[in-house]
């Protein structure tokens, strides 16, 4: 399967939202929910901030939320923070075998 | 502490196999699925597969069949990745990943940089 396409890279400043768009297939997030969210900083590994394309996992900040509309999956950041900085990936399970399949990434900029 | 520990570096010539083990702790190994996924310097994250820890069960994406196995030892709590047939590419750091049963990857190891050069 071909990588999810995000934007390669959005900016804000503190306070500001932002969001992230994520477009599939109808052979991937068109076709069920199953859409996690990652946050990897410089140095790190990845970290889980939504799945099931709209759920947070605990211990996350309720300033991250998911959405799904068609083939495409979005991720707000509200009340931008510094700390928000990073490089940001959706994943989708893909349906068959079964696979999964990440988005090509988004680097994100607090100005 | 619940946790994933991924064994250290490793260097490889092209043509060669290479074995990455990940050792879970503090949860109930066989309850969970673990995934592979690799990221190549500067690059995006990269699904690999999956296998099932009680069962021994796989299922890998289409451009590493043929290349790639991966294992369990429930003795040990222990799954393991292991690539084939090295090429220059497959140059970067491969994490494994625990689904716990959400189609998401909710702990990962901190990660096994593979280096392959000749």
């Amino acid at each position: 399967q071909s990588a999810l396409t995000q934007p390669a890279s959005v900016s804000g400043s503190p306070g500001q939202s932002i969001t992230i768009s994520c477009t599939g297939t109808t052979n991937n997030i068109g076709i069920h929910n199953l859409v996690s969210w990652y946050i990897q900083r410089p140095g790190e590994g990845p970290k889980l901030i939504i799945y099931e394309a709209d759920k947070r996992p605990s211990g996350v900040s309720s300033r991250f939320s998911g959405s799904k509309s068609g083939n495409t999956a979005s991720l707000t950041i509200s009340g931008l923070q510094t700390e928000d900085e990073g490089d940001y990936y959706c994943c989708s399970y893909g349906g068959t075998s079964p696979t999964y399949v990440f988005g090509t990434g988004t680097q994100v900029t607090v100005l | 502490q619940v946790q994933l520990v991924q064994s250290g570096a490793e260097v490889r010539m092209p043509g060669a196999s290479v074995r990455v083990s990940c050792q879970a702790s503090g949860y109930s190994f066989t309850n969970h699925d673990i995934n592979w996924v690799r990221q190549a310097p500067g690059q995006g994250l990269e699904w690999m597969g999956w296998v099932r820890s009680n069962s021994g069960a796989t299922g890998y994406a289409q451009k590493f069949r043929g290349r790639v196995t991966m294992t369990t030892n429930t003795s040990i709590s222990t799954a393991y990745l292991e690539l084939s047939g090295l090429r220059s590419d497959d140059t970067g750091v491969y994490y494994c990943a625990r689904d716990p049963n959400l189609d998401a990857f909710d702990l990962w190891g901190q990660g096994t940089m593979v280096t392959v050069s000749s």
